[in-house]
């Protein structure tokens, strides 16, 4: 069965540094979503993104913040300095097309610590 | 506008005994439900989803859960705990407008499996 994939697993960063998480979507699928989840609370919706651009973004998706799709099948969330703050378990989703009933399908997650 | 709440945040319960996890949703529009798992040090995984059909969603793993639209509810069951049914799980609801989801997720409820 096709799976989002997610790599690293895990990264370790220095505060400051910038920082890519890479997602591999389903392939047939057309919406790709990035979500957080800090340890302990719940998971927040970052960023959405479709036909090439971002389609809706929370308040926590500033500046810092980009995503990309580089080629045919990488989703990528570029974090240019991160802060301390950042550390969470970052999750890629993507869904296959705009109906109703559609389900977004969740990667692993890329654990993100920042020292 | 749309929330998700997940009356506890922790549940205990012995192996072989009844699981009740609950949730209350709150949309302005029909929503689609849905439950995720995350093991530890996992992603999240689709347990079951509503999307207006069949009020009585049966799920992966003996997991059900019932929509009662009077009661704004969506609390998933279980008959039979089973010690890997120890977990995180989360309420979901999502709202579709045009070709954009709009996702939410509840604070999680952790399940403990007493032997």
């Amino acid at each position: 069965e096709p799976e989002v994939t997610q790599t690293p697993s895990h990264q370790v960063t220095q505060m400051g540094q910038e920082v890519i998480l890479r997602c591999v979507p389903i392939s047939n699928h057309l919406y790709f979503y990035w979500y957080r989840q800090i340890l302990g609370q719940k998971v927040e919706f970052l960023v959405s993104f479709y036909n090439n651009e971002i389609s809706e973004k929370s308040e926590i998706f500033d500046d810092q913040f980009s995503v990309e799709r580089p080629d045919g099948s990488n989703f990528t969330l570029k974090i240019r300095s991160t802060k301390l703050e950042d550390s969470a378990m970052y999750f890629c989703a993507s869904r296959p097309t705009s109906g109703r009933t559609d389900t977004q399908y969740f990667g692993p997650g890329t654990r993100l610590t920042v020292l | 506008a749309q929330s998700v709440t997940q009356l506890d945040s922790h549940v205990s319960v012995s192996e072989g005994t009844p699981v009740l996890l609950r949730c209350n949703y709150s949309s302005s529009y029909s929503p689609s439900l849905f439950w995720y798992v995350q093991h530890p040090n996992k992603g999240l995984q689709l347990l079951l989803k509503y999307t207006s059909a069949a009020t009585l969603v049966k799920g992966i793993n003996g997991f059900e859960a019932e929509f009662k639209k009077s009661e704004t509810s969506f609390h998933l069951t279980k008959p039979s705990a089973h010690m890997s049914d120890a977990a995180e799980y989360f309420c979901v609801v999502t709202m579709n407008s045009g070709g954009y989801q709009k996702v939410t997720f509840g604070t999680g409820t952790k399940l403990q499996v007493i032997p």
